[in-house]
């Protein structure tokens, strides 16, 4: 079945710096690729979500680039400020119901 | 953003007891899931529920957990009887959909059984 790796798992940054998380899946049938973000205490919350192939997406305060031909979807923060503290995790859904995740990415943005 | 609940946020029980967790999903939604996370694991599927019935189960829905959602009132994982591998946050999601739809998910319960 699918394998999602996410890495890293621990990244620390300064504020106004950027970083990126990088998930790698394993189907090729993969369709669907969520963003989700987790703060403490708190559910997942939906940064975003992708279908189509080669395509960058913005949010605010991040870029999400799905990759389908080298089978990767990354998550990149500009510009970070002390709010985007969390834990992300990817989610990939190959067309059934379950959300397969990666093993998340815990972001400290320090002033 | 819609919101789902979870009922209770922490339970802390002995080993070979029942528990009931309980979800309040998203009003109009027709699909529920629970998933379970080992603390520094990532988050892995259980079960997934529409009209009345599981519709997909992971090798971790053991024989002893079950889900129903009686009268469309809370979607509810039971354990019965507990072991100390159940011990982990569930995570209770629902979505409108399939596919592209997006899983809400709740703030977890945190079970620890001893």
């Amino acid at each position: 079945g699918e394998q999602v790796e996410q890495r890293p798992p621990h990244l620390s940054v300064r504020e106004g710096d950027s970083a990126v998380i990088i998930c790698t899946y394993t189907d090729p049938n993969s369709y669907y690729f969520f963003w989700y973000k987790q703060e403490p205490g708190a559910g997942l919350q939906l940064l975003m979500k992708v279908f189509s192939s080669t395509e960058i997406n913005e949010g605010q305060g991040f870029t999400v680039l799905l990759n389908k031909k080298d089978k990767q979807l990354s998550l990149n923060l500009t510009a970070a400020h002390p709010g985007d503290s969390a834990v992300y995790f990817c989610a990939v859904r190959e067309g059934g119901r379950a959300l397969i995740f990666g093993t998340g990415t815990t972001v400290s943005v320090s002033p | 953003g819609p919101k789902v609940l979870q009922i209770p946020s922490h339970q802390i029980i002995d080993m070979g007891q029942m528990v009931t967790l309980n979800c309040d999903p998203v009003s109009n939604h027709l699909y529920f899931y629970w998933y379970k996370q080992i603390l520094g694991q990532q988050m892995e599927f259980l079960v997934n529920f529409y009209n009345g019935k599981v519709m997909e189960k992971s090798k971790l829905f053991k024989d002893q957990f079950s889900v129903e959602r009686p009268d469309g009132s809370y979607f509810t994982l039971k354990i019965q009887p507990t072991a100390l591998e159940d011990s982990a946050v569930y995570f209770c999601a629902s979505s409108p959909g399939q596919g592209r739809d997006t899983q809400y998910f709740g703030p977890g319960t945190r079970l620890l059984v001893l």
